[in-house]
């Protein structure tokens, strides 16, 4: 069965670098989406990208943060100028069509030190 | 936005016991999603179910989208069964937006 596929697992990082976090989508699916969850808490919504362009962001998603498909098959999520707060798991998630139901990846764990 | 409350917060059961968990939503939803979180931090899709009935296992799930309520049924429990589920709504846009989760420990 496909599945959404992240890289790395678990990243550690000093606070103001930058950071690229990845994702290979399912095949055949066309909006993709950036989600994250700080220890402890529930996922929130970072970002959706659709036909090359973002559709849809949050409040979380800010300057800092920037999202593109550089290849046509990786979607990658990044972080200028990490912080501590950005300390989190990141997730990608895939689907066909808007109205479908969404695959997540495996996750990002992200530690800012 | 849409809110999302799941109830309980928490929950321990013994091996074997059944239980109910709740996920009610303040608008009507375009899609209905229920996740397992494993002790590795992994979201696991359990159903994606928008209104009715699904069954799969031990698990099912109903979707009563007229009165914005979701319950997850889990039947036998087993210890592997531990972790937070988390039930997630699309009201609008692009975006799940997440309840809180359930944290759900099984002992033997």
């Amino acid at each position: 069965e496909p599945e959404v596929t992240q890289t790395p697992s678990h990243q550690v990082t000093q606070m103001g670098q930058e950071v690229i976090l990845r994702c290979v989508p399912i095949s055949n699916h066309l909006y993709f989406y950036w989600y994250r969850q700080i220890l402890g808490q529930k996922v929130e919504f970072l970002v959706s990208f659709y036909n090359n362009e973002i559709s849809e962001k949050s409040e979380i998603f800010d300057d800092q943060f920037s999202v593109e498909r550089p290849d046509g098959s990786n979607f990658t999520l990044k972080i200028r100028s990490t912080k501590l707060e950005d300390s989190a798991m990141y997730f990608c998630a895939t689907v066909p069509g808007q109205d479908n139901e969404q695959f997540f990846g495996p996750g990002t764990r992200l530690t800012v030190l | 936005g849409i809110q999302v409350e799941q109830s309980p917060p928490d929950l321990i059961l013994q091996e074997g016991a059944n239980s109910t968990l709740r996920c009610n939503f303040s608008d009507s939803v375009n899609n209905l999603q229920w996740f397992h979180q494993n002790p590795w931090g992994q979201l696991i899709n359990l159903f994606y179910i928008p209104s009715g009935t699904k069954q799969n296992g031990r698990l099912s799930a109903t979707t009563v989208a007229t009165e914005r309520y979701s319950l997850l049924y889990i039947s036998s429990s087993q210890t592997t069964d531990s972790g937070v589920y988390f039930c997630a709504v699309r009201h609008s846009g692009y975006a799940l937006n997440f309840g809180k989760g359930t944290s759900l420990l099984v002992t033997p």
